[in-house]
Parts: structure tokens; C-alpha cells; sequence
């Protein structure tokens, strides 16, 4: 079985700093992880996974996450945000897709 | 283009009036799921299925129902819909045997159950 949580159910950073948004999971077998993200009044959209590999994955609009085994963490980061990505974040993974219960970022001008 | 398409988009109903949302897909996947999105709670998976007549139940199965006669449509059926079924609810498929596929999503759809 696999599940994955999110600590914080909101982030606010200010435009152009870095942001991360957290991740961890608990899992038997091999991890297969994704991020998605949704903006207001709109559908899910993949954003990258990590099935096997560089721990470091890249993905869509310049976002990236870094798959740690031993800290069982899977963490979304931009070197600069923009207000644009402001939205609601969300992990998962498993063959099921396992959600967790989202981030909603805020980037603030 | 590629898609997973769901209608209605938004819809409000009473207790007890049977409805079905549907979902159609046109990339030929094997695998597709119904889930419902709550405030806090996430995304949660009702149902899904592997291929034409296999489904089978998610997370939060109770109250609703689902069959799968052609690969594209996938409907979710609600016998009864009761007010603790107000939700936003996506479908989504992916290749059946490709489990670390990317999940494609639908739009989405309102329910508000009165």
C-alpha cells in the first residue's frame, strides 16, 4: 500500500523567491510519485514524477522535485516564483493514485 | 487532441433524483477512474476500471456505481444522490499497462445534491 501526505495546507511566499512545497510518502516498493497542480475553477494538470533514477526531476513551467529515499520525501521546487503559480498543489503516487490533500500556494507581489 | 471530456459541468439537483455524469475518452486508454475532490480532504478515488466490464471499487465507493461497456465511456451513476454527495468530481484514464503513465484528467464536474 502506499499513501502520501502533505504537511502544510498553505505556503505563501513572496514573488521571486524560491518555494517549496512538501511532500512525504509511505510506501512498500518501488515509489512512483507525481505532482499535479490546479488552478482556480480548472482541472488537474501533471506537472512531472519520479519513477526511477535522478532523484532530481524536472517538469513543466520551470518546476522541479527532489525524490529523497531515506527522508521519504518527495518536495516541489522553483528557484523563483511568480504569482502566476499561485494555485493549489497536490502529491501523489501508486499505481491508484494515491492523492494527499493538498498545498494551496499563494505567491504574494 | 487528446482529451477526457465530462458533462455536465455543473449540476444541481435534488435528494433522491437519479443522475449520471459522463466521461469519454479519445486516447484509446485502458484504464480510467471517477474521483471526488473535497475541501481538506483531497482527491479520493470511487471507482475504477481496467478495461471494458472490470471495474472495481476505490476509497469511497457507497452510493455510487459505475460501468464501463465501451473503452472510451466511462459513466458514474448515482441512484440516490443524497446532500453529502455535493462534491467537484473528475474522471481520468490512463494506459492500462503503463501504471507509471501520466493520469489525464477531465474538467471536471459540480454536483450540488439539495
Amino acid at each position: 500500500a502506499q499513501s502520501v501526505a502533505q504537511p502544510e495546507d498553505q505556503v505563501n511566499v513572496a514573488e521571486g523567491n524560491p518555494l517549496t512545497v512538501k511532500c512525504t510518502y509511505s510506501v512498500s516498493g518501488n515509489p512512483y510519485l507525481f505532482w499535479y497542480v490546479q488552478y482556480p475553477n480548472r482541472g488537474l494538470q501533471f506537472l512531472l514524477k519520479y519513477i526511477t533514477g535522478d532523484n532530481l526531476v524536472k517538469g513543466s513551467y520551470g518546476f522541479e522535485a527532489e525524490f529523497n529515499k531515506s527522508q521519504t520525501s518527495f518536495h516541489l521546487k522553483k528557484p523563483s516564483a511568480l504569482v502566476s503559480d499561485s494555485a493549489l498543489y497536490f502529491c501523489a503516487g501508486s499505481y491508484q493514485l494515491t492523492f494527499g490533500k493538498g498545498t494551496k500556494l499563494s505567491v504574494i507581489p | 487532441e487528446a482529451q477526457v471530456t465530462q458533462n455536465p459541468r455543473y449540476l444541481i439537483t435534488v435528494t433522491g433524483k437519479k443522475l449520471t455524469v459522463t466521461c469519454s475518452q479519445n486516447m484509446n486508454h485502458e484504464y480510467m477512474s471517477w474521483y471526488r475532490q473535497d475541501p481538506g480532504l483531497g482527491l479520493r478515488q470511487i471507482y475504477y476500471s481496467m478495461n471494458v466490464e472490470a471495474t472495481d471499487k476505490g476509497d469511497v465507493p457507497e452510493g455510487y456505481k459505475v460501468s464501463r461497456k465501451e473503452k472510451r465511456n466511462f459513466p458514474l451513476i448515482l441512484e440516490s444522490p443524497s446532500p453529502n454527495q455535493t462534491s467537484l468530481y473528475f474522471c481520468a484514464s490512463r494506459r492500462q499497462f503503463y501504471p507509471t503513465d501520466t493520469q489525464y484528467f477531465g474538467p471536471g464536474t459540480r454536483l450540488t445534491v439539495l
